[in-house]
């Protein structure tokens, strides 16, 4: 299994550009999510989906949306990039949201916005 | 501010030594903890989890414990290696949400 997997690892965005990062998993998870990470600051949810077809808005989501069109994959756009955007974007996934529930991570896209 | 607050930021440690990191909150209700390990350039793993009843689990070299009451937790690690450089992300779940720590980062030195 290659558990989560992100598309791309890296990527440079001018102001006004739009981008899809593709999340992956192979787990059969239920649970997706995105967030990002920022120095000195824990990770913040931006969106998560409870399952095919559905999303729902986290902590941050403006200047964000999001698709979950296959169980398996949880796309995040953005339409018109702005530098405060430059961060880390990390996918999660879990089977249930329950109490013992583990979020398994992907490894990480780096976008930086001019 | 941040509801979980971790401590120290940062640390240096030589290889063998051991160290402890904090983790205070003030969410609640409280539902688990968990402590993850986040390497450089990846996302990260989790290393503990405990729930309201417990105070102490450990995986390894690596020993955590809760007291909700202070609702204060911390992680020990043992006999530290090189490869424990890390950052060390203390998450505390509540209902359906999950709140995050900055993190500790830990650099051991040979």
């Amino acid at each position: 299994n290659a558990g989560v997997t992100q598309t791309p690892k890296f990527r440079v965005l001018k102001t006004g550009q739009s981008m899809t990062l593709l999340c992956a998993q192979d787990m059969n998870h239920e649970y997706m999510y995105w967030y990002r990470q920022d120095p000195g600051m824990g990770l913040r949810l931006i969106h998560y989906s409870v399952g095919e077809g559905t999303t729902a808005k986290g902590e941050v989501p403006d200047g964000y949306n999001v698709s979950r069109l296959k169980k398996q994959n949880f796309l995040l756009g953005l339409e018109s990039a702005a530098p405060s955007q430059t961060s880390v974007y990390f996918c999660a996934s879990s089977q249930t949201s329950g109490r013992a529930s583990e979020q398994f991570f992907g490894p990480g896209t780096r976008l930086t916005v001019l | 501010k941040n509801q979980v607050e971790q401590s120290p930021q940062s640390l240096i440690i030589l290889e063998g030594k051991n160290c402890t990191l904090q983790c205070n909150y003030t969410v609640s209700p409280f539902s688990n903890l968990r402590w993850y390990k986040q390497d450089t350039g990846r996302g990260p793993v989790s290393l503990t989890i405990m729930t309201f009843s417990e105070n102490t689990k450990s995986n390894g070299r690596y020993t955590a414990t809760l007291d909700a009451d202070t609702k204060q937790s911390s992680l020990h690690i043992t006999a530290s290696q090189l490869s424990d450089s890390a950052s060390y992300i203390c998450v505390v779940k509540v209902k359906n949400d999950m709140r995050f720590g900055a993190g500790t980062r830990l650099t051991v030195k040979p």
